[in-house]
């Protein structure tokens, strides 16, 4: 099995700031990285997939990188509407997801 | 428009079953693959199955494997999660999800998701 592991777990950051999450794969997944956002008592959206891709509709603030086992989701500007916790989820061997991480507002 | 509707969800008992049904409208359903995800109260994300658009592959979590089985009915729009076995480990809001793309082998990632269906498994 693919374990994936994000970090930090947590972190509060001020309107504006650039935020960046981590995460990384047990083994090599190439770019079968994908990114969600989940607000409390909804579904989770698809924000990246493919490591890089930005989905359909997504602002382009967010952005995704990386490859192999390490990867990186960036927000340039943090906006209110950002606050969320956010999964990482690899499909390279079957489908898992990261333990995720919450992003609030400072 | 993409809908999911998942339904069939309550408390039932250690030990007992419970089906669910994930009712699609909006698109090809028999064109997408589609899965089931769960998520513990308070917890993360948890992938438990997938199914191929024609229902021909199939795969599991370990930690369902055995206890659960994922079908669809292409002629009626519909996914389902039979779940049997049920632990309280078990207790999460199940969402099923759909493909973002009708790729043969499926695209791995999930563009479409229900509003989910709460399974509680307690004495």
């Amino acid at each position: 099995d693919i374990q994936m592991t994000q970090s930090p777990s947590s972190l509060s950051a001020s309107v504006g700031d650039r935020v960046t999450i981590t995460c990384q794969a047990s083994q090599d997944i190439s770019n079968y990285l994908n990114w969600y956002q989940q607000k409390p008592g909804k579904a989770p959206k698809l924000l990246i997939y493919d490591a890089s891709n930005l989905e359909t509709g997504v602002p382009s603030r967010f952005s995704g990188s990386g490859s192999g086992t390490d990867f990186t989701f960036t927000i340039s500007s943090l906006q209110p509407e950002d606050i969320a916790t956010y999964y990482c989820q690899q499909y390279d061997n079957l489908r898992s997801f990261g333990p995720g991480t919450k992003v609030d507002i400072k | 428009q993409v809908q999911l509707v998942e339904s069939g969800g309550g408390l039932v008992k250690p030990g007992g079953s419970l089906r669910l049904s994930c009712a699609a409208s909006g698109f090809t359903f028999s064109d997408y693959y589609m899965s089931w995800i769960r998520q513990a109260p308070g917890k993360g994300l948890e992938w438990v199955s997938y199914i191929s658009s024609s229902g021909s592959t199939i795969y599991y979590a370990d930690s369902v494997k055995g206890r659960f089985t994922i079908s669809r009915d292409n002629a009626k729009n519909s996914l389902y999660l039979q779940m049997n076995s049920l632990r309280a480990e078990d207790t999460a809001v199940y969402y099923c999800a759909r493909d973002r793309t009708g790729d043969y082998y499926g695209s791995g990632s999930y563009s479409y998701w229900g509003q989910g269906t709460l399974v509680t498994v307690s004495s």
